[in-house]
């Protein structure tokens, strides 16, 4: 089971530059997550999305945009890459009862030069 | 305010002794779900355990158990017995509320290390 699939593992930008972060998931899950975590800290939500066509924003959205046109997919876009962007980024997905956790990928680490 | 604290950046275990890692949390809402992640140093995210507000007993799976003290507002994890393989980074989060997007708030994390 593939389970959720982040691409790429690493990449190192230049400041200004701009690159899409994809993640998918086979799991037919409705809800998915973009997080962030930065060195010594917990995840913080950029984005979220309950379905295909319908995204919101999380705690730490600027900067950032997002896409949802199909329930397996969920990229996300970095416009103008900053210093302040270097971080890991995780993908998840979760069906949408409260009990039920969400499947993280295994991470793209950022760095922004 | 954090909505979720975990006051403790590091602990070290003894193999094969229990540990309690610490999480408080901070809501309003009466309904909200409360679950901890592993994060191993290759550094994916692995799901432990969940308690729900309204669960009457304590969640347990297997070596990890939460003790959930709902008027102190804490959400500790338990895990018996460790062993080395539990060095990781483990966080607290929370989910507010019922149904809608269950986006979740997460600590800080604390950085076990179980010595042999």
């Amino acid at each position: 089971n593939a389970g959720v699939t982040q691409t790429p593992k690493f990449r190192i930008l230049k400041i200004g530059q701009s690159m899409t972060l994809q993640c998918t998931q086979d799991m037919n899950h409705n809800y998915m997550y973009w997080y962030r975590q930065d060195p010594g800290m917990g995840l913080k939500l950029i984005y979220y999305s309950v379905g295909a066509g319908i995204t919101d924003k999380g705690e730490v959205p600027n900067g950032y945009n997002v896409s949802r046109s199909t329930t397996e997919d969920f990229p996300l876009r970095l416009e103008l890459a900053a210093p302040s962007q270097t971080s890991v980024y995780f993908c998840a997905s979760s069906r949408p009862r409260g009990n039920q956790p969400q499947h993280f990928g295994d991470g793209t680490r950022l760095s922004i030069l | 305010a954090q909505k979720i604290t975990q006051t403790q950046p590091g602990m070290f275990v003894q193999e094969k002794e229990a540990v309690t890692l610490d999480c408080t949390y901070d809501t309003s809402d009466p309904s909200y779900g409360l679950f901890w992640y592993k994060q191993p140093s290759s550094g994916e995210m692995i799901f432990l355990i969940y308690q729900g507000s309204y669960d009457q007993q304590n969640a347990t799976e297997g070596r990890y158990s939460l003790n959930f003290q709902k008027a102190r507002k804490s959400a500790n994890l338990v895990i018996s017995a460790s062993q080395l393989g539990d060095s990781a980074m483990y966080f607290c989060a929370m989910r507010e509320g019922e149904g809608g997007s269950e986006k979740l708030v997460f600590g800080k994390g604390t950085k076990l290390t179980v010595n042999p």
